[in-house]
């Protein structure tokens, strides 16, 4: 079952704040996320688990909420560079399982 | 740089051809994953192979198929192609140490352009 992704598109200016959200209707081990430029190759962001560990690089927070399936990725102070589209992906029988996407554009 | 290199960069070709798409993982991975990913799609997960064997399977068709070779390096098979199956095609790799924790890191894929 693909994770749902909301919203589908953000437009911000730099500096302001976004929360990109993520559902699924399968219990959850753990929530992958990864960003993609245009024509780009998907790069990786943070992988969350059940338990509260979380594991990554960016300057970029993250929630999961195990009980309700979901998981949220907040992104403060948004910079131009923050802009592509975001992926979360779900972990379902060792297959990583993306949603949709969220397209998210900065401007200055 | 993800370390994951993948060729041809670009392919182009007619319906009902056949042509492979390769992949090298970052040295040390044993994990190779293969994704389509349509125009404004998401990335759908086709298949992944760890160290020379197939470990999940998502939605390949029958016309695809895979294989991981003793280098590690990957093929994909795409045959009778038609114009639906115009997509970039990602390959991944991860250690595969962690299993579904492994973060998994993508190379700049190969545009196939079927006519």
């Amino acid at each position: 079952q693909q994770p749902v992704q909301s919203p589908q598109a953000v437009i911000l200016r730099e500096g302001e704040d976004a929360v990109i959200n993520c559902s699924s209707s399968k219990a959850l081990y753990s929530v992958h996320w990864y960003r993609q430029k245009h024509g780009e190759a998907p790069v990786f962001l943070m992988i969350l688990l059940k338990g509260g560990e979380q594991k990554g690089h960016e300057k970029i927070s993250a929630s999961f909420n195990e009980k309700k399936q979901q998981s949220s990725l907040y992104l403060t102070a948004s910079q131009l560079s923050y802009s592509g589209t975001y992926f979360c992906g779900t972990e379902n029988t060792d297959k990583l399982i993306f949603g949709t996407g969220t397209r998210l554009q900065v401007f200055p | 740089d993800s370390g994951v290199t993948q060729t041809p960069k670009h392919l182009i070709t007619a319906t009902g051809q056949r042509v492979t798409l390769r992949c090298s993982p970052r040295s040390g991975d044993l994990s190779v994953y293969w994704y389509q990913q349509s125009l404004d799609q998401g990335l759908q997960f086709l298949i992944q192979y760890y160290n020379g064997e197939e470990r999940a399977k998502g939605n390949i068709l029958e016309r695809f198929s895979a294989q991981q070779f003793p280098d590690l390096h990957s093929e994909l098979n795409l045959s009778s192609l038609e114009l639906g199956d115009s997509a970039l095609y990602f390959c991944a790799s991860s250690s595969g140490l962690a299993g579904r924790t492994d973060t998994q890191y993508f190379g700049p894929g190969t545009r196939l352009t079927v006519l």
